[in-house]
């Protein structure tokens, strides 16, 4: 089975662009987590759906910030206007929430993005 | 504010002898634990999860867990240089479709 898929892989852009990053989670997975991880602040939740429905959105630092999740399998994290403090790498992550399941979450490769 | 500390390291050990690497988390209502381990420039990989006091072992590592302290440990025996990497303890809440809380890792270095 594919594992969680992430777009593009890298992205270099310039400050004031918008910047959209793609995920498709693990099939049959109800549940999608936005990671981002810089060296100085670690791995931190921006936000997260179940069953396509934002759940907690209290990571997403600003509203130049914004998720979307229209199916089960695609979600987009999208920055507009960027900035060169919004560089890092960028997290997918899904797991399955059933009864008898446990929660546990699996990453895609991840988007490094670089705002110059 | 719920929080998950680990030291930061480095960590570093000989070929064969045993790490030891430790979480310490800020909330009891904390029900599921789990270890990942991220190699530089990848993302994180599931290695281990518990959900109960005690010992999980699976292969070479072990999970140790303690609610009452509110501690989790993870043991890598005959640790071998493809074992270097960051280790990263992340903590549940347990209910349906919470995310999780990372700590910030601890580095592992293991010498041959």
């Amino acid at each position: 089975d594919a594992g969680v898929i992430q777009s593009p892989r890298h992205e270099v852009t310039e400050m004031g662009q918008e910047v959209t990053l793609r995920c498709k989670p693990i099939s049959g997975h109800n549940s999608l987590f936005w990671y981002r991880q810089t060296m100085m602040r670690g791995l931190e939740l921006l936000i997260y759906f179940n069953n396509n429905v934002p759940i907690d959105d209290s990571g997403m630092p600003e509203d130049r910030f914004s998720a979307k999740m229209p199916n089960a399998s695609f979600s987009t994290l999208k920055i507009q206007p960027s900035e060169p403090r919004d560089s890092a790498v960028y997290f997918c992550a899904s797991s399955l929430n059933h009864a008898g399941y446990r929660y546990e979450q699996y990453f895609g490769p991840g988007t490094r993005l670089t705002v110059t | 504010q719920k929080e998950v500390e680990q030291n930061s390291g480095p960590l570093s050990v000989p070929e064969g002898a045993i790490a030891s690497l430790n979480c310490t988390y800020s909330d009891r209502g904390s029900q599921s634990f789990f270890w990942y381990r991220q190699y530089s420039g990848k993302s994180p990989e599931l290695i281990m999860f518990i959900y109960s006091n005690g010992d999980k072992e699976d292969g070479r590592f072990t999970a140790q867990l303690n609610k009452a302290s509110q501690y989790v440990s993870l043991l890598i025996r005959d640790s071998q240089p493809s074992d270097s990497a960051t280790y990263l303890c992340a903590v549940s809440l347990g209910q349906a479709g919470t995310a999780l809380i990372f700590g910030k890792g601890t580095t592992l270095s293991v010498s041959s």
